[in-house]
């Protein structure tokens, strides 16, 4: 069975600067997808990144990027310039060309002025 | 529209009580999703919609009944819950088979309080 796990419960950063949020995954698949979603205090689940297996280029979206290593089933979320507006829960997800997610336990970001 | 609606956003019902939260979307998802959300924690999956049939049954109670009438809307038929039902309830939507490419798009929840 496949499993995500997000070891930071809490993460904080400062406006401006950078800060990596952890995700590791466990498969025997080897075509899969990996997602970050981030969940402000409106509640709704919004798409940040997502990234191929069988992509070796690490995906990018403006301030967002990951650092995806599939040796190590390692798949990091890294965002540059923090903004308030960032402040949320993180969730990493999986899917393995099912139409089921699966979630880690979610890293909540407070970004402070 | 590239939005998935969840009415109400928050509801409170007794145990005895029979209600129905709904979610709509307009983006020609052929597959749709409910999720339950205790707080602090990630979304569970309850169950998924395919074709407007059912296609995953997490094993949930059947104190929980879904209906998809059509295309666009998915009901969450609500009857004798329990306060540990209390959650939020959250809708969401993808191209069949296209979750891999593209992810759900998820709506705000309802949040449900059982009293």
């Amino acid at each position: 069975a496949q499993t995500v796990t997000q070891s930071q419960p809490e993460m904080s950063v400062q406006e401006a600067e950078t800060v990596t949020l952890s995700c590791t995954y466990d498969t025997s698949e080897n075509n899969y997808y990996l997602f970050w979603y981030k969940q402000p205090p409106s509640r709704q689940m919004i798409l940040v990144i997502r990234q191929e297996a069988y992509k070796q280029q690490n995906a990018t979206e403006n301030r967002f990027s990951v650092n995806f290593q599939k040796a190590a089933k390692s798949f990091s979320l890294k965002i540059s310039d923090s903004q308030l507006g960032d402040t949320a829960m993180y969730f990493c997800a999986f899917s393995h060309n099912t139409d089921k997610l699966i979630f880690g336990t979610g890293t909540r970001l407070q970004v402070f002025p | 529209d590239t939005e998935v609606t969840q009415t109400p956003k928050h509801l409170v019902m007794g145990m005895t009580n029979k209600k129905s939260l709904k979610c709509e979307q307009h983006m020609g998802h052929r597959a749709m999703y409910w999720y339950k959300q205790k707080a602090k924690k990630p979304p569970e999956l309850m169950f998924v919609y395919s074709y407007e049939k059912l296609s995953i049954n997490e094993s949930v109670p059947s104190r929980f009944s879904p209906e998809c009438p059509n295309s666009s809307l998915l009901n969450l038929h609500l009857h004798a819950l329990q306060p540990e039902d209390s959650a939020l309830y959250l809708c969401a939507s993808s191209q069949v088979g296209g979750i891999a490419n593209y992810g759900y798009t998820f709506g705000s929840g309802t949040r449900l309080t059982v009293v």
